[in-house]
Formats: C-alpha cells, structure tokens, sequence
C-alpha cells in the first residue's frame, strides 16, 4: 500500500521569505500523480500544485515549485516569497493513475502546519 | 460557478444517533467523493461516486454509507454514532472519475 509522510508538523517563515515543505512517499507503482494542498484555517481545502510521475520537468505555478525526485520518492513544495494568506495547513497526496480497476483517491500525508510571521 | 456545498456545517449529535450529511457537487462534475479528517488519524478516504455507483470504498466499517442520486448530490450517512466519529468530513467533486478534486468547506461532526 502507498504512504505519504511529511515529516514536518510545523514549519514558520518570514513573509517575503522562501520556504520548502517536505514530503516522501512510498510506492511500488511508476506511474503516478501527486498533489500539493493548502488548506486555510476554517476555509476549503485548495489544489496549489500536480506533478504528473512520467514528467522529469518539476511543476511550477506563480510562487508555487516542486522539487520532484522519483528515485528519492520525494516531492518537496517551495514556497517563495511567502505572504501572509499563505498561513495554512500543507498537505501532500498520492494518488495512483486512472486505468480500469485502479483506485482513484487520494492518500494524505498528515500534512504541515505553516506560520508566516509579518 | 458555485463550488461544492456541503449540508450542515456543523452539527452535534449522541451516541448511538445516526447522521445524514449532504453534499451537492459543482455543476457539471459526476463524480464525489468522501473524506473523513481527524486529527489523529489525518485524512482518509471513505468512498467515492460516479453516475450513482460507489466506484472505491476505504477501509471504513460497515456503519459509514452513502449514495449518489441523479443530479450528481450525494450524502452519506453514519449510523450508530460512536465518540470516535467526531471529525470534519470533506467531500469533493470532479468532473470524471478520479479527476481533480473539488473541495467543500466540510460538515464538523461532533459526537457527544
């Protein structure tokens, strides 16, 4: 069965700093889907980032990059220039790829508290 | 475009009460699916929905249900409430099966 760890409960930055979020996971498939969420205090959970397994190229959306290492099996968000409303939970998912009696939900990790101090 | 809606947002219950939680999926999209957060255990998946079939199911007891009706809303149901049970529960919509997920504001249950 595949798992996702994030190894960091909390993490803080200065706002206009860079912060990277940590995330491994284990697998035995080799192809794959992984998925960054935000998650705001009393507020929807939201798709920051997707990395699709078979692209080497890291995703990338606005201030939002991933360092993807598929022999690591390790999927780290960096975060730059932080601001305030990025204060949120982080959490990382796994979800194996879609084809006839595959399962299509996604696993959690136990995701990363992120505090931005002003 | 409305985003996912989820009904109550909170509500308390007893043991042994059972609960009925709904959730009407972004137009246009046919697929829900459940997911149960606690701060123990995280986020889990509980089921999934497409064209009115439970298509994936997680590792949950018997007492966690539900179902998908034809305009796509879906509602599940906990029967037997137990402590334990207590949690935000998420749904999220896609528009196909295991697609990119929506997510609702989510219904707190709290079990007393």
């Amino acid at each position: 069965a595949q798992t996702v760890t994030q190894s960091q409960p909390e993490m803080s930055v200065q706002e206009a700093e860079t912060v990277t979020l940590s995330c491994t996971y284990d697998t035995s498939e080799s192809d794959y889907y992984l998925f960054w969420y935000k998650q705001p205090p009393s507020r929807q959970m939201i798709l920051v980032i997707r990395q699709e397994a078979y692209k080497q190229q890291n995703a990338t959306e606005n201030r939002f990059s991933v360092n993807f290492q598929k022999a690591a099996k390790s999927f780290s968000l960096k975060i730059s220039d932080s601001q305030l409303g990025d204060a949120a939970m982080y959490f990382c998912a796994y979800r194996s790829p879609n084809y006839g009696g595959s399962q299509g939900n996604l696993i959690f990790g136990k995701g990363t508290k992120l505090s931005v101090k002003p | 475009k409305a985003g996912v809606t989820q009904t109550p947002r909170y509500l308390i219950k007893t043991r042994g009460q059972q609960v009925t939680l709904s959730c009407s999926p972004i137009s246009g999209h046919r697929s829900v699916s459940w997911y149960q957060q606690t701060p123990g255990q995280g986020l889990q998946f509980l089921f999934e929905y497409f064209s009115e079939t439970q298509r994936n199911k997680g590792n949950f007891p018997g007492r966690f249900s539900g179902r998908q009706f034809s305009n796509s809303r879906s509602e599940m149901n906990v029967s037997t409430l137990e402590l334990g049970d207590s949690a935000l529960y998420l749904c999220a919509s896609s528009l196909e099966w295991a697609g990119e997920l929506f997510f609702g504001e989510g219904s707190r249950l709290t079990v007393l």
